[in-house]
């Protein structure tokens, strides 16, 4: 069955210094990967996805997360934390041939100052 | 482009009593939308998924006749808590993709958080 792995349900970085985000994955041939954000209350904003283009994605806000299938993971990442980045983060993957969502656990991001 | 809203955006009832939540397609014509459950600090549950016309199919463990789903044109959803019960609370969020654009992305709407009393 397909999956999503969040490996972190809490990440603390301190303003300034870069952000990781993990996600794995398993699924059939060519997902489509995600990552969204989820401010407190809010709904879901869309930061990037990966659609079989370049491995590579950036996003807004300065995210960016690269899609390796040798190690079915797509991590998210930037290289400074702002205080306003702190939320929720969600990655989504959508098997190939589905339009189904499959969310991951979440990371609570939280940025120190 | 690509918008979706619900309303109400925040609803507290009274223990029995029904809610309906909206969720609009904006500018484009969602031929299938979905709706999803989310429990403080936890992940978005897929409740059901509704296509335009047709009856919704429900995920596994989801009470039909306790939520009821009508998807009546292409740019309307509404979900129906029916009987209201303080378990019940939670962010209701929907979702809406149109077949054949924007490679099939959902558009998600920014939830509805409802109280039960």
């Amino acid at each position: 069955a397909q999956s999503v792995t969040q490996l972190d349900s809490h990440v603390s970085v301190s303003e300034g210094t870069p952000v990781l985000l993990r996600c794995n994955y398993s699924s059939s041939y060519s997902p489509s990967l995600f990552w969204y954000v989820q401010h407190p209350n809010k709904g879901l904003q869309l930061l990037l996805k990966y659609t079989s283009a370049a491995t590579l994605v950036k996003g807004i806000n300065g995210f960016e997360a690269e899609f390796k299938k040798s190690e079915t993971s797509f991590h998210l990442t930037k290289p400074s934390a702002h205080m306003s980045d702190a939320a929720e983060y969600f990655c989504v993957v959508r098997p190939s041939g589905t339009y189904k969502y499959i969310f991951g656990t979440g990371t609570r991001l939280k940025v120190l100052a | 482009g690509a918008v979706v809203s619900q309303h109400p955006s925040r609803v507290i009832c009274k223990s029995g009593t029904s809610v309906k939540i909206e969720c609009r397609s904006l500018d484009f014509q969602a031929t299938t939308m979905f709706w999803y459950r989310q429990f403080p600090k936890q992940s978005l549950m897929l409740m059901a998924t509704s296509n335009e016309g047709s009856k919704a199919t429900y995920e596994q463990g989801v009470e039909k006749d306790k939520f009821l789903i009508n998807h009546a044109s292409l740019t309307l959803s509404t979900l129906t808590v029916t009987s209201a019960h303080p378990e019940d609370s939670s962010f209701y969020i929907c979702s809406a993709r149109s077949r054949g654009l924007w490679d099939n992305e959902q558009f998600f709407g920014p939830g509805t958080r409802l109280t039960v009393l």
